[in-house]
């Protein structure tokens, strides 16, 4: 069963380093979100990608975050520099469409620590 | 803006025993609810969705259902068994972005054989 893969799956990084947290969406998926959860809380919504472009983001996702689909299958996350509080697993997902009846897949997730 | 809550927050039942989670939504304004599995450092299982103009969705020995006007979903687990012990999300769409998804903060279920 496809399914959506994410690299890598833990990182450590110093902060004020710049991170890029990559995901492969299932290929005939045409939406992509990022999502995160920060230990013992709830998951959060970060942003919906599609067509090339943001279609929707959260408060949390501030000018220190970017995404981009630099080819036909990855779909990237950039921290451009990490504060502690950055500290999260990632999730990545991807829907076929955006329809009230799709599901969203998710990724198994990057735990991301910055020291 | 959307709250989702989830009750109780933890839940020990011994195998067989059948159960009952909660989710409660704060505004009812929603595109569709999804309950999700979540494993220890894993990531997200869809296990139901159910569109907003649904009652209810069943899946083997799991049955959702909506009551939208109230705000409320719930999650039935039949005839339990310790790999269904995870913890369970409950998540909204709608109501504050059309693409954007609302968790609660879960319910952490343990079955004990």
């Amino acid at each position: 069963e496809p399914e959506v893969t994410q690299t890598p799956s833990h990182q450590v990084t110093q902060m004020g380093q710049e991170v890029i947290l990559r995901c492969v969406p299932i290929s005939n998926h045409l939406y992509f979100y990022w999502y995160r959860q920060i230990l013992g809380q709830k998951v959060e919504f970060l942003v919906s990608f599609y067509n090339n472009e943001i279609s929707e983001k959260s408060e949390i996702f501030d000018d220190q975050f970017s995404v981009e689909r630099p080819d036909g299958s990855n779909f990237t996350l950039k921290i451009r520099s990490t504060k502690l509080e950055d500290s999260a697993m990632y999730f990545c997902a991807s829907s076929v469409l955006a329809g009230y009846q799709e599901t969203q897949y998710f990724g198994p997730g990057t735990r991301l620590l910055v020291l | 803006k959307q709250e989702v809550t989830q009750i109780p927050a933890a839940l020990s039942v011994p195998e067989g025993e059948n159960l009952v989670l909660n989710c409660s939504f704060t505004d009812s304004a929603i595109y569709n609810l999804q309950w999700f599995r979540q494993d220890p450092g894993k990531g997200l299982t869809s296990l139901l969705l159910i569109q907003s103009s649904q009652r209810e969705q069943t899946s083997g020995r799991l049955n959702a259902s909506l009551d939208k006007s109230s705000g409320r979903s719930t999650l039935y687990i039949a005839a339990s068994q310790p790999g269904d012990s995870a913890t369970y999300l409950c998540a909204v769409r709608g109501s504050g972005g059309y693409q954007k998804v609302t968790f609660g903060t879960g319910t952490k279920l343990q079955v004990i054989p």
